[in-house]
Protein backbone atom coordinates (compact mmCIF):
# COMPACT_ATOMS: atom_id res chain seq x y z
CA UNK A 1 0.00 0.00 0.00
CA UNK A 2 0.92 3.68 -0.14
CA UNK A 3 2.21 5.35 3.19
CA UNK A 4 4.21 8.60 4.32
CA UNK A 5 6.61 8.14 7.39
CA UNK A 6 8.29 11.08 8.20
CA UNK A 7 10.89 12.25 11.51
CA UNK A 8 9.01 12.96 14.81
CA UNK A 9 9.71 16.07 16.01
CA UNK A 10 9.73 18.25 17.93
CA UNK A 11 12.99 19.54 15.64
CA UNK A 12 14.32 22.25 17.46
CA UNK A 13 16.88 24.83 15.82
CA UNK A 14 18.53 28.46 16.26
CA UNK A 15 17.86 30.49 13.44
CA UNK A 16 19.93 30.73 10.79
CA UNK A 17 20.63 27.12 11.33
CA UNK A 18 20.63 24.28 8.72
CA UNK A 19 17.17 22.29 8.56
CA UNK A 20 16.48 18.62 7.22
CA UNK A 21 13.27 17.00 7.94
CA UNK A 22 13.32 13.79 6.57
CA UNK A 23 10.92 12.08 4.58
CA UNK A 24 10.28 8.84 3.09
CA UNK A 25 7.28 7.10 1.33
CA UNK A 26 5.98 3.63 0.23
CA UNK A 27 4.23 3.80 -3.33
CA UNK A 28 3.16 1.66 -6.23
CA UNK A 29 4.17 3.44 -9.32
CA UNK A 30 4.79 7.03 -9.84
CA UNK A 31 3.25 9.45 -6.96
CA UNK A 32 3.27 12.84 -6.70
CA UNK A 33 4.65 14.02 -3.68
CA UNK A 34 4.18 17.46 -1.33
CA UNK A 35 5.44 19.22 2.04
CA UNK A 36 2.59 21.11 2.91
CA UNK A 37 3.30 23.99 6.07
CA UNK A 38 0.39 24.22 8.79
CA UNK A 39 1.23 27.62 10.87
CA UNK A 40 -0.08 27.86 14.69
CA UNK A 41 -4.53 27.79 13.72
CA UNK A 42 -4.12 28.06 10.48
CA UNK A 43 -4.89 25.00 7.63
CA UNK A 44 -2.55 23.72 5.61
CA UNK A 45 -0.64 25.52 2.49
CA UNK A 46 1.20 24.29 -0.10
CA UNK A 47 4.56 24.76 0.25
CA UNK A 48 6.21 22.58 -2.73
CA UNK A 49 5.81 19.56 -5.22
CA UNK A 50 7.64 17.28 -6.99
CA UNK A 51 5.88 15.30 -10.11
CA UNK A 52 8.45 12.79 -11.20
CA UNK A 53 11.80 11.67 -10.20
CA UNK A 54 14.99 13.73 -9.62
CA UNK A 55 12.66 16.89 -9.52
CA UNK A 56 12.83 19.45 -6.83
CA UNK A 57 10.21 21.69 -6.00
CA UNK A 58 11.29 25.03 -4.15
CA UNK A 59 9.75 27.87 -2.63
CA UNK A 60 10.57 30.82 0.39
CA UNK A 61 13.98 29.10 0.20
CA UNK A 62 12.33 25.39 1.20
CA UNK A 63 13.80 22.49 -1.26
CA UNK A 64 12.81 19.05 -1.79
CA UNK A 65 14.54 16.66 -4.28
CA UNK A 66 12.22 13.61 -5.14
CA UNK A 67 14.54 10.83 -4.89
CA UNK A 68 12.96 7.39 -6.46
CA UNK A 69 15.98 5.31 -5.67
CA UNK A 70 16.01 5.93 -1.90
CA UNK A 71 12.41 6.72 -1.96
CA UNK A 72 12.67 9.98 -0.02
CA UNK A 73 11.63 13.14 -0.48
CA UNK A 74 13.84 15.20 2.54
CA UNK A 75 12.98 19.04 3.41
CA UNK A 76 15.59 21.11 4.02
CA UNK A 77 16.68 25.12 4.46
CA UNK A 78 19.89 26.79 4.23
CA UNK A 79 19.06 28.77 7.12
CA UNK A 80 15.66 29.04 8.61
CA UNK A 81 13.89 32.15 10.68
CA UNK A 82 11.36 31.90 13.92
CA UNK A 83 8.69 32.57 11.59
CA UNK A 84 9.39 29.33 9.65
CA UNK A 85 8.04 27.64 13.18
CA UNK A 86 5.24 25.68 12.28
CA UNK A 87 4.20 21.76 11.91
CA UNK A 88 5.61 20.79 8.47
CA UNK A 89 3.83 17.62 6.90
CA UNK A 90 5.28 15.32 3.51
CA UNK A 91 1.88 13.76 1.46
CA UNK A 92 2.05 11.42 -1.48
CA UNK A 93 -0.71 11.07 -4.28
CA UNK A 94 -0.71 7.82 -5.85
CA UNK A 95 0.06 8.26 -9.97
CA UNK A 96 -3.73 9.41 -11.49
CA UNK A 97 -5.48 10.21 -8.78
CA UNK A 98 -6.16 13.12 -6.59
CA UNK A 99 -5.80 11.62 -2.72
CA UNK A 100 -3.39 12.53 -0.34
CA UNK A 101 -1.62 10.29 1.82
CA UNK A 102 -0.24 12.03 4.63
CA UNK A 103 2.42 11.63 7.18
CA UNK A 104 2.35 12.35 10.94
CA UNK A 105 3.85 16.07 10.67
CA UNK A 106 6.65 17.25 12.45
CA UNK A 107 6.66 20.18 14.61
CA UNK A 108 9.67 23.09 13.60
CA UNK A 109 10.49 25.16 16.12
CA UNK A 110 12.93 28.29 15.76
CA UNK A 111 14.51 30.48 18.61
CA UNK A 112 16.06 33.86 17.97
CA UNK B 1 -10.05 35.38 -2.75
CA UNK B 2 -12.12 33.49 -0.09
CA UNK B 3 -10.58 30.36 -1.46
CA UNK B 4 -12.16 27.07 1.13
CA UNK B 5 -14.23 28.65 3.76
CA UNK B 6 -15.48 26.51 7.10
CA UNK B 7 -18.00 26.86 9.32
CA UNK B 8 -18.29 27.27 12.50
CA UNK B 9 -14.37 27.86 13.82
CA UNK B 10 -14.62 25.79 17.16
CA UNK B 11 -18.19 23.40 18.41
CA UNK B 12 -19.00 22.26 21.69
CA UNK B 13 -20.78 18.92 21.83
CA UNK B 14 -22.22 16.61 24.60
CA UNK B 15 -22.51 12.84 23.47
CA UNK B 16 -25.41 11.97 21.34
CA UNK B 17 -25.53 15.37 19.83
CA UNK B 18 -25.54 16.12 16.01
CA UNK B 19 -24.23 18.75 14.01
CA UNK B 20 -23.40 19.87 10.49
CA UNK B 21 -19.39 21.06 9.50
CA UNK B 22 -20.23 23.40 6.45
CA UNK B 23 -17.42 23.83 3.77
CA UNK B 24 -17.60 26.05 0.57
CA UNK B 25 -14.99 26.90 -1.72
CA UNK B 26 -14.78 29.49 -4.76
CA UNK B 27 -12.05 28.26 -7.14
CA UNK B 28 -14.72 26.09 -9.29
CA UNK B 29 -13.09 22.93 -8.04
CA UNK B 30 -14.46 19.33 -8.79
CA UNK B 31 -13.13 17.64 -6.18
CA UNK B 32 -13.91 18.29 -2.36
CA UNK B 33 -12.45 16.20 1.01
CA UNK B 34 -13.08 16.10 4.54
CA UNK B 35 -9.99 15.14 6.54
CA UNK B 36 -10.14 14.95 10.57
CA UNK B 37 -6.12 15.75 12.21
CA UNK B 38 -5.70 13.76 15.31
CA UNK B 39 -2.58 14.43 17.22
CA UNK B 40 0.37 11.88 16.44
CA UNK B 41 -1.43 10.89 12.90
CA UNK B 42 -1.54 13.16 10.47
CA UNK B 43 -4.57 13.88 8.75
CA UNK B 44 -6.94 11.44 7.58
CA UNK B 45 -9.25 11.18 4.99
CA UNK B 46 -12.97 10.57 6.17
CA UNK B 47 -15.15 11.00 2.76
CA UNK B 48 -14.42 12.66 -0.63
CA UNK B 49 -16.44 13.70 -3.66
CA UNK B 50 -14.64 13.96 -7.12
CA UNK B 51 -17.68 15.69 -8.57
CA UNK B 52 -21.35 17.23 -7.83
CA UNK B 53 -23.62 14.29 -7.27
CA UNK B 54 -20.62 11.91 -6.09
CA UNK B 55 -19.43 10.90 -2.78
CA UNK B 56 -17.11 8.15 -1.62
CA UNK B 57 -15.49 6.60 1.59
CA UNK B 58 -12.07 7.63 2.74
CA UNK B 59 -9.66 5.96 5.58
CA UNK B 60 -12.07 7.00 8.55
CA UNK B 61 -15.84 7.16 7.74
CA UNK B 62 -17.66 5.59 10.45
CA UNK B 63 -19.79 7.96 12.32
CA UNK B 64 -20.12 10.89 9.45
CA UNK B 65 -21.98 11.33 6.68
CA UNK B 66 -21.64 13.82 3.34
CA UNK B 67 -23.45 15.72 1.36
CA UNK B 68 -22.24 17.77 -1.80
CA UNK B 69 -24.90 20.23 -2.03
CA UNK B 70 -23.45 21.69 -5.40
CA UNK B 71 -20.07 21.99 -7.14
CA UNK B 72 -19.36 24.39 -4.27
CA UNK B 73 -21.03 23.46 -1.02
CA UNK B 74 -19.40 20.01 0.92
CA UNK B 75 -21.00 19.86 3.66
CA UNK B 76 -19.96 16.87 6.78
CA UNK B 77 -22.89 15.53 9.24
CA UNK B 78 -22.58 13.92 12.68
CA UNK B 79 -25.67 12.29 13.75
CA UNK B 80 -24.82 11.00 17.16
CA UNK B 81 -22.17 12.36 18.31
CA UNK B 82 -19.08 10.50 20.33
CA UNK B 83 -15.62 11.78 22.69
CA UNK B 84 -13.81 9.86 19.77
CA UNK B 85 -14.57 12.53 17.42
CA UNK B 86 -13.02 15.13 18.97
CA UNK B 87 -10.61 16.39 16.48
CA UNK B 88 -9.84 19.25 13.87
CA UNK B 89 -11.41 18.93 10.95
CA UNK B 90 -10.41 20.01 7.88
CA UNK B 91 -12.37 20.81 4.30
CA UNK B 92 -10.11 20.34 1.37
CA UNK B 93 -10.97 21.00 -2.56
CA UNK B 94 -8.65 20.51 -5.87
CA UNK B 95 -9.32 20.96 -9.24
CA UNK B 96 -8.83 17.10 -10.10
CA UNK B 97 -5.24 17.28 -10.24
CA UNK B 98 -3.18 17.09 -7.24
CA UNK B 99 -2.86 20.23 -5.22
CA UNK B 100 -5.39 20.06 -2.59
CA UNK B 101 -6.45 23.64 -1.09
CA UNK B 102 -7.19 23.77 2.48
CA UNK B 103 -10.03 25.76 4.99
CA UNK B 104 -8.91 26.87 8.13
CA UNK B 105 -10.57 23.98 9.85
CA UNK B 106 -13.09 23.56 12.82
CA UNK B 107 -12.34 22.55 16.27
CA UNK B 108 -14.55 19.79 17.61
CA UNK B 109 -14.77 18.92 21.17
CA UNK B 110 -17.25 16.04 22.20
CA UNK B 111 -17.93 15.95 25.80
Amino acid sequence: GNSVTQMEGPVTLSEEAFLTINCTYTATGYPSLFWYVQYPGEGLQLLLKATKADDKGSNKGFEATYRKETTSFHLEKGSVQVSDSAVYFCALSPYNTDKLIFGTGTRLQVFP
Amino acid sequence: NAGVTQTPKFQVLKTGQSMTLQCAQDMNHNSMYWYRQDPGMGLRLIYYSASEGTTDKGEVPNGYNVSRLNKREFSLRLESAAPSQTSVYFCASSAGTDTQYFGPGTRLTVL
